[in-house]
């Protein structure tokens, strides 16, 4: 089964706060994790990517953790700011024939309140 | 410099006319893929080039056909335009395809069939 689950599909956090957004996947071939950020009229942009073999990943205010047993990651983003504002998609990598394959999330509509 | 550059930025057009999507990267990436963007913001796959050959074809309508004339170029053509072929297509490049190899998204172009 080649889907990542996202939740929640909107999120509202004060600035400051801590905004959390969630993810899971049902496919074991997946072996690469990465976050991409997409803000209004603007294609998606790395963001931060996690290997399986790791249980956390933390660059500057963003954080991933991950569950390999329960099959589940998540982007933890500290000390929030309203320049976060945007559209976050957790995403999984499959290699197909060699090639990636990347595998998007829903996407979470984050809002940060000054 | 724009490293994936797509252009038009925006492409209205009527239902059964024919229309290309261009796409450059002057990154020297090996790969290259379509994406299709709902307007839910779900981000799709929809092929994937690798030296100028097709790797990954996902379950996409023969009206469209991907064309790469080299490997910094991967245009995307449409045939007989329908009512749900509106959305944005991205255009995107990475170093080697490899599973870690980061994506680099253009803009998108915003396609609208009426």
């Amino acid at each position: 089964q080649q889907q990542v689950k996202q939740s929640p599909q909107s999120l509202i956090v004060q600035k400051g706060g801590i905004s959390i957004i969630n993810c899971a996947y049902e496919n074991t071939a997946f072996d690469y994790f990465p976050w991409y950020q997409q803000f209004p009229g603007k294609g998606p942009a790395l963001l931060i990517a996690i290997r399986p073999d790791v249980s956390e990943k933390k660059e500057g205010r963003f954080t991933i953790s991950f569950n390999k047993s329960a099959k589940q990651f998540s982007l933890h983003i500290m000390d929030s700011q309203p320049g976060d504002s945007a559209t976050y998609f957790c995403a999984a990598l499959a290699r197909i024939q060699g090639a990636q394959k990347l595998v998007f999330g829903q996407g979470t509509r984050l809002t940060i309140n000054p | 410099d724009t490293a994936v550059s797509q252009t038009p930025k925006y492409l209205v057009t009527q239902m059964g006319n024919d229309k290309s999507i261009k796409c450059e990267q002057n990154l020297g990436h090996d790969t290259m893929y379509w994406y299709k963007q709902d307007s839910k913001k779900f981000l799709k796959i929809m092929f994937s080039y690798n030296n100028k050959e097709l790797i990954i074809n996902e379950t996409v309508p023969n009206r469209f056909s991907p064309k790469s004339p080299d490997k910094a170029h991967l245009n995307l053509h449409i045939n007989s335009l329908e009512l749900g072929d509106s959305a944005v297509y991205f255009c995107a490049s990475s170093l080697k395809g490899l599973v870690r190899d980061t994506q680099y998204f253009g803009p998108g172009t915003r396609l609208t069939v009426l």
